[in-house]
């Protein structure tokens, strides 16, 4: 969905850099998630939020951390990274009275 | 704990025939129930959804889905296959005052000339 944008769409980094994903959207969402996929394990959620001033944990956030710094604008950082975090991660935005969430094309990471 | 389930990981069909992709849930209540379809080297786009209301639904591209209480089943339907219909797909069930969506592991759908 063009109104979900991300970058970078690929990433090759090392173990141990510190990486961001960043997430943007027009359609005006309050609400945005950032999920990782892994071969059949469907998605899984690392952290979401509702505004900017609301942030929560997810599944599986260890090892990861968000920024929220504008409604539109929702970042995934990886600290340290390690090869385990090798993955397609996805952001979504979620309707402010409704259930649909629409996501991103999606970020390939491989952490070597 | 909530929970979905797509039995089938990979399925292959001939193109022109009809598809039938299965979605089972574990939940106490009627959840919000979704199919979004992923394209090779794509992000999720959604093919339908159900509220609530007719447990018939319509999606975009021809897909249909049938929400069965009694069988905590949300299928997805296709009466005649494309070969652009080659994609992963997966359910996904949203719950009332639940903040995320759990989604199924995927099937992936091979379309054969």
């Amino acid at each position: 969905d063009a109104d979900v944008t991300q970058t970078p769409r690929n990433r090759i980094t090392k173990t141990g850099k510190r990486i961001m994903l960043e997430c943007s959207q027009t359609k005006g969402h309050d609400r945005m998630y950032w999920y990782r996929q892994d071969p059949g394990l469907g998605l899984q959620l690392i952290y979401y939020s509702f505004d900017v001033k609301d942030i929560n944990k997810g599944e599986i956030s260890d090892g990861y951390s968000v920024s929220r710094q504008a409604q539109a604008k929702f970042s995934l950082s990886l600290e340290s990274a390690i090869p385990n975090q090798t993955a397609l991660y996805f952001c979504a935005t979620r309707e402010n009275s409704g259930d649909t969430q629409y996501f991103g094309p999606g970020t390939r990471l491989t952490v070597l | 704990a909530q929970s979905v389930t797509q039995p089938d990981i990979h399925i292959t069909v001939s193109e022109g025939a009809s598809l039938e992709l299965r979605c089972n849930y574990s939940y106490g209540a009627t959840p919000y129930l979704f199919w979004y379809v992923q394209s090779p080297g794509q992000g999720l786009q959604l093919l339908l959804k159900y509220f609530s209301g007719d447990t018939l639904v319509q999606g975009i591209k021809g897909f249909e889905a049938e929400f069965k209480r009694s069988q905590s089943s949300f299928n997805l339907r296709k009466p005649s296959v494309h070969w652009s219909d080659a994609a992963e797909y997966f359910c996904a069930v949203g719950i009332t005052g639940a903040n995320n969506l759990f989604f199924g592991t995927g099937t992936r759908l091979t379309v054969i000339p």
